[in-house]
C-alpha cells in the first residue's frame, strides 16, 4: 500500500509538447510539496501547497502549474517542454506542513525531454 | 549559490566499522536539520533530525551531531551494515515560516562486505 505514489514513473517527450505528472498521497496528509532533482543531484523544492492552497512557489518558470483538486492530489502540469526540464521529480507530503513534520516522498518520476 | 553542502560524493566503509557522512550549511537562519536516505528507483526517506538545540541526537546506530559555531553536521552510522549502502542527503530547515526543506547534493555510501 503505496503512501505516496506518482504516475508516471518514466516520462519521455519531445520539446515543445504539454505533459503532466500526477501524485497521490493516502497518509491524510494537510501538505504536499513537488521537487525537482537535477543533473547535479540537488534535490530542490518548486512548490508546496497546505489543503489546496499554494505555500511555497520558488521562483519556477510559469510554463510548470501546479494543481491540487483535493488535498489528497497535487498534479504538476508542463507546458512547452524544454530540454532543461529534463530531471527527477519527486512529490511529497507532510502532516500539516511544519518545519519539523517528516515529509514522505513519492518514487520519482523521470522526465526525458529530446 | 547551494546553502547546504555535501562534499563527499561517495564514501566506502568496511561493514562493521563507522561510516560518516559531513553536511555544511552557510544560512544562519537554519535552526533543524534532517538526514534523508535513499536506495535507487525510490524516493528519499527521512532517517534522523536535529534541532538548534541539541548538539547530539542518537536513533539506534544513527547519529547526528551538529556543530553551530562550525555550521558542519555530520551523520555517524556503527556499525555499517551492507543494506546502509544507499545515496544520504542532508537537509536544513527554518522552524519559523513555512516547511521548506533545502537538500545537499548527497553522498553515496558504499558498505562492503
Amino acid at each position: 500500500d503505496t503512501a505516496v505514489s506518482q504516475t508516471p514513473k518514466y516520462l519521455v517527450t519531445q520539446m515543445g509538447n504539454d505533459k503532466s505528472i500526477k501524485c497521490e498521497q493516502n497518509l491524510g496528509h494537510d501538505t504536499m510539496y513537488w521537487y525537482k532533482q537535477d543533473s547535479k543531484k540537488f534535490l530542490k523544492i518548486m512548490f508546496s501547497y497546505n489543503n489546496k492552497e499554494l505555500i511555497i512557489n520558488e521562483t519556477v518558470p510559469n510554463r510548470f502549474s501546479p494543481k491540487s483538486p483535493d488535498k489528497a492530489h497535487l498534479n504538476l502540469h508542463i507546458n512547452s517542454l524544454e530540454l532543461g526540464d529534463s530531471a527527477v521529480y519527486f512529490c511529497a507530503s507532510s502532516q500539516e506542513g511544519r518545519p519539523s513534520d517528516t515529509q514522505y516522498f513519492g518514487p520519482g518520476t523521470r522526465l526525458t525531454v529530446l | 549559490d547551494q546553502q547546504v553542502k555535501q562534499n563527499s560524493p561517495s564514501l566506502s566503509v568496511q561493514e562493521g566499522r563507522i561510516s560518516i557522512l559531513n553536511c555544511d550549511y552557510t544560512n544562519s537562519m537554519f535552526d533543524y536539520f534532517l538526514w534523508y536516505k535513499k536506495y535507487p528507483a525510490e524516493g528519499p526517506t527521512f532517517l534522523i533530525s536535529i534541532s538548534s538545540i541539541k548538539d547530539k541526537n542518537e536513533d539506534g546506530r544513527f547519529t547526528v551531531f551538529l556543530n553551530k559555531s562550525a555550521k558542519h553536521l555530520s551523520l555517524h552510522i556503527v556499525p555499517s551494515q551492507p543494506g546502509d549502502s544507499a545515496v544520504y542527503f542532508c537537509a536544513a530547515s527554518a522552524l519559523q515560516g513555512a516547511q521548506k526543506l533545502v537538500f545537499g547534493q548527497g553522498t553515496r555510501l558504499t558498505i562492503n562486505p
